[in-house]
């Protein structure tokens, strides 16, 4: 039963355009979402995240959009540059879980120069 | 610095023997989590812990055991039983209920 689901495995997309990435939850309990970035052989690190009380967050090259209809949230990087070549997971986590997140398989971007 | 360390980054393992996985954070977390990454399956969770003497199986917990003593600790056992122990293992930290984790830099397992 996968309650986060990234459906796309693999993303491939030219530098300087946008990469948008895809996720779908289960659970109407989940009120806050986050994005993580990974490189080979190393720990996940924090990217950005949004509570369910808002639809949009942004930092910088990055944008979270949350549609609770739909339960799918994605996260817009743009301009994409080579360095944001890596996989990125979807988590999420319910109030009453005391903070457990439930991650997605992850997917792997990759930026062509 | 604070932060949260696991050790050895590289292990390999005899079938049949269990093995520990260090994990060490001196961010003052109250909660503590093991995660496994295979291949396409994302992160799963083994084992996770809120508060100290206290810990729940995640969706993956059969062939592991934990504990946590302290703190700042939260080791993880591949015991024997695990049949597929091959994998990268995670370990992570959170004040709890905040949503966000500190993870380590991971450890990756190879039974030969």
């Amino acid at each position: 039963d996968q309650q986060v689901k990234q459906n796309s495995p693999s993303l491939s997309v030219q530098e300087g355009r946008i990469s948008i990435l895809n996720c779908d939850y289960t659970n109407s309990m989940f009120d806050y979402f986050l994005w993580y970035k990974k490189y080979p052989a190393e720990g996940p690190t924090f990217l950005i995240s949004i509570s369910s009380i808002k639809d949009k967050n942004e930092d910088g090259r990055f944008t979270v959009f949350l549609n609770k209809s739909a339960k799918h949230l994605s996260l817009h990087i743009v301009p994409s540059q080579p360095g944001d070549s890596a996989v990125y997971f979807c988590a999420a986590s319910a109030g009453n879980q005391g903070g457990k997140l439930i991650f997605g398989q992850g997917t792997e971007l990759s930026v062509k120069p | 610095d604070g932060g949260i360390t696991q050790s050895p980054k590289y292990l390999f393992r005899k079938e049949g023997q269990n093995v520990t996985l260090s994990c060490e954070q001196n961010l003052n977390h109250d909660a503590m989590y093991w995660y496994r990454q295979d291949p396409g399956q994302g992160l799963r969770l083994i084992y996770y812990s809120q508060i100290v003497n206290d810990f729940q199986k995640g969706d993956i917990a059969e062939g592991y055991s934990v504990s946590r003593e302290k703190k700042e600790s939260f080791p993880l056992t591949v015991t024997s039983a695990q049949k597929n122990p091959t994998a990268f293992y995670l370990c992570a930290s959170s004040i709890v209920a905040s949503g966000g984790y500190t993870f380590g830099s991971g450890t990756r397992l190879t039974v030969v």
